[in-house]
């Protein structure tokens, strides 16, 4: 079963910073945080991973709580092209996918 | 680099009939890992190699389906005899070296149907 609790959907304006948020409760002090997203019908895309401090790509920012029972994937400016489902996974050697959070843009 | 590839894209066979579905890493990565996806149980890994060797099958989910990696640039997964309830995207990803440290990348996957 998967580590982590993420909404089933949410939604967001275009041009508005999405905020999709993640519980990991049972994180181990060597697993590491990973997002990826899936738009429909293609393969699962990596966005960005963390293990305890704050990272930040091209792409979005992860927010990890100091207790790392928690986290929050960041897209700064949503485009109606980050409509996917978002999936937050927690692990070391391999990745074990939940059911994510459906994220959907709206003009 | 085109990325991970994978073939066919589509796939329709009939009940009982062999599958084999084709995948290409991309080059210099040592990790491969087969996952399928279906509405009930989500994305699921079936199998993964190093250095095409496999090192975990515990998500294959029986006898009758069997994965290998001949050489470090191709590998198949087969299904034999196919079933309906096999019908699912299986995707096929790789990577530098175990997901702690680096991405996974993903093919855009083989959707097979089972009549």
């Amino acid at each position: 079963d998967a580590k982590t609790t993420q909404p089933p959907s949410m939604d967001c304006a275009e041009g508005r910073a999405a905020n999709l948020p993640c519980n990991h409760s049972t994180i181990s002090g060597n697993e590491y945080v990973y997002w990826y997203r899936q738009i429909h019908s293609q393969g699962p895309q990596y966005i960005i991973h963390g293990l305890k401090n704050n990272e930040t790509n091209e792409m979005a920012s992860l927010i990890i709580t100091e207790d790392r029972k928690s986290s929050t994937l960041i897209l700064p400016h949503a485009t109606l092209r980050d409509t996917a489902v978002y999936y937050c996974i927690v692990g070391y050697s391999t990745l074990t996918f939940g059911k994510g959070t459906m994220l959907l843009v709206s003009p | 680099d085109a990325g991970v590839i994978q073939s066919p894209r589509h796939e329709v066979t009939e009940m009982g009939q062999e599958v084999t579905l084709r995948c290409k890493p991309i080059s210099g990565h040592d990790y491969l890992f087969w996952y399928r996806q279906t509405m009930m149980r989500g994305l699921e890994l079936l199998i993964y190699f190093n250095n095409n060797v496999p090192i975990d099958d515990s998500g294959m989910p029986e006898d009758r389906f069997s994965a290998k990696m001949p050489n470090a640039s191709f590998s198949t997964l087969k299904i034999q005899p196919s079933e309906p309830r096999d019908s699912a995207v299986y995707f096929c990803a790789s990577s530098r070296t175990i997901p702690s440290t680096d991405t996974q990348y993903f093919g855009p996957g083989t959707r097979l149907t089972v009549l």
